[in-house]
């Protein structure tokens, strides 16, 4: 089975950019979730969704930020307009839901920002 | 002070002993823990998860657990250079993670 599947693997873009991530979940997963991770502050949890519908957007760091699940087999995280301190790797999830508290991660995507 | 704390090392030790990774939680409402590790330039992978105080064993990994002393520790036995790795410590139900404690494991 195919994993969890992100695109684009890297990007780089200026400041001032807009910039979308992508991911694919596990096929059958109820659980999808947003990681950004530096090194100085680690990995965070940005979002979360329950059968698409946004759970906890609280580690959502402001306005520039947003993410969508239009259906059970994607979601994206958008970053308009993007600023260099938004350098890091961002990571998405699935678990299903009888193991909510496995969560399976993707490769990650690097984002460079200029 | 961090909600979820782990030093940073590197944590090095010899191939066939016992690595000792710890992590200690802020928030005494925090119910459930979680050891990820991840290589290098790949994305963490769970290794096991523990809920009640005490020990829980799988294969070489034993996690422990005191809520009383708010520490949760994961012991590698037998540990192999292929253990080299940052380990992450998770607490739920915020799903925060530490920093992470690298470890190196040498022949």
């Amino acid at each position: 089975d195919a994993g969890v599947i992100q695109s684009p693997r890297h990007e780089v873009t200026e400041m001032g950019q807009e910039v979308t991530l992508r991911c694919k979940p596990i096929s059958g997963h109820d659980y999808l979730f947003w990681y950004r991770q530096t090194m100085m502050r680690g990995l965070e949890l940005l979002i979360y969704f329950n059968n698409n519908v946004p759970i906890d957007d609280s580690g959502m760091p402001e306005d520039r930020f947003s993410a969508k699940m239009p259906n059970a087999s994607f979601s994206t995280l958008k970053i308009q307009p993007s600023e260099p301190r938004d350098s890091a790797v961002y990571f998405c999830a699935s678990s299903p839901h009888s193991s909510y508290n496995e969560q399976f991660f993707g490769p990650g995507t690097r984002l460079t920002v200029l | 002070q961090k909600e979820v704390e782990q030093n940073s090392g590197p944590l090095s030790v010899p191939e066939g002993a016992i690595a000792s990774l710890n992590c200690t939680y802020s928030d005494r409402g925090s119910q459930s823990f979680f050891w990820y590790r991840q290589y290098s330039g790949k994305s963490p992978e769970l290794i096991m998860f523990i809920y009640s105080n005490g020990d829980k064993e799988d294969g070489r990994f034993t996690a422990q657990l005191n809520k009383a002393s708010q520490y949760v520790s994961l012991l590698i036995r037998d540990s192999q250079p292929s253990d080299s790795a940052t380990y992450l410590c998770a607490v739920r139900p915020k799903l925060i993670f530490g920093t992470g404690t690298r470890l190196q494991v040498f022949p």
